[in-house]
């Protein structure tokens, strides 16, 4: 069964000082790989996406995320932190075909906190 | 081009009542996703509906039941609530495989 595990709850950072957001997964077949965004009392918004082309994957907002398969590792950075980034973050996994195929799942969240 | 939205916003009902949400999915998007999304937690799949076939199922009990019909928009229905069904629902519209997600509903079960 796939799973996806982000490594801390709550992560805090001060105003321009690098993100880090770690996210892990488990899969026996290849998988598709997401960043979403939530802002309080919103729905989730697409930061980026793995789909088995390159590796290292850019997205809105400065945010970049590297798929390493021997780690089954997808961790989310920024160089530089800004206030606006304060908000939740999830990964989360689906796959080509198979049985999850159309079915996101999803890790517990990291809420970012931006300090000044 | 809208996004995803999802009706209504906000919904307040009490236990053992019938509750429907709405979805109408990007434009060009032919694949709809409900989620559940307790405080705190992350979204759980719920099931996701193409071509107007319930296509995948999470692990939700019959309660839970959905629709799409021919433009692509999607109804949510949860029959004999709970407290617990309290949460805010997603809905995702796809057409391959990166999902979009709507504002949500908010549900709050008394």
């Amino acid at each position: 069964a796939q799973s996806v595990t982000q490594l801390g709850s709550h992560v805090s950072v001060s105003e321009g000082a690098l993100v880090l957001l770690r996210c892990n997964y488990s899969s026996s077949v290849p998988p598709y790989l997401f960043w979403y965004v939530q802002y309080p009392n919103q729905g989730l918004q697409l930061l980026l996406k793995y789909t088995s082309a390159a590796t290292l994957v850019k997205g809105i907002n400065g945010f970049e995320a590297e798929f390493k398969k021997s780690e089954t590792s997808f961790h989310l950075t920024k160089p530089s932190a800004h206030m606006s980034d304060a908000a939740e973050y999830f990964c989360a996994v689906t796959f080509a075909g198979g049985t999850s195929y159309g079915k996101l799942t999803f890790g517990q969240g990291t809420i970012l906190t931006v300090h000044p | 081009d809208a996004g995803v939205t999802q009706s209504p916003t906000h919904l307040i009902k009490t236990r053992g009542q019938q509750v429907t949400l709405r979805c109408s999915p990007k434009s060009g998007h032919d694949t709809v996703s409900w989620y559940q999304q307790a405080l705190g937690q992350g979204p759980q799949f719920i099931f996701q509906y193409y071509e107007e076939e319930e296509r995948q199922r999470g692990n939700f009990p019959d309660r839970f039941s959905g629709h799409q019909f021919p433009n692509y928009s999607s109804e949510l229905n949860v029959n004999a609530l709970l407290l617990g069904d309290s949460a805010l629902y997603l809905c995702a519209s796809s057409q391959q495989e990166t999902q979009y997600f709507g504002p949500g509903t908010r549900l709050l079960v008394l």
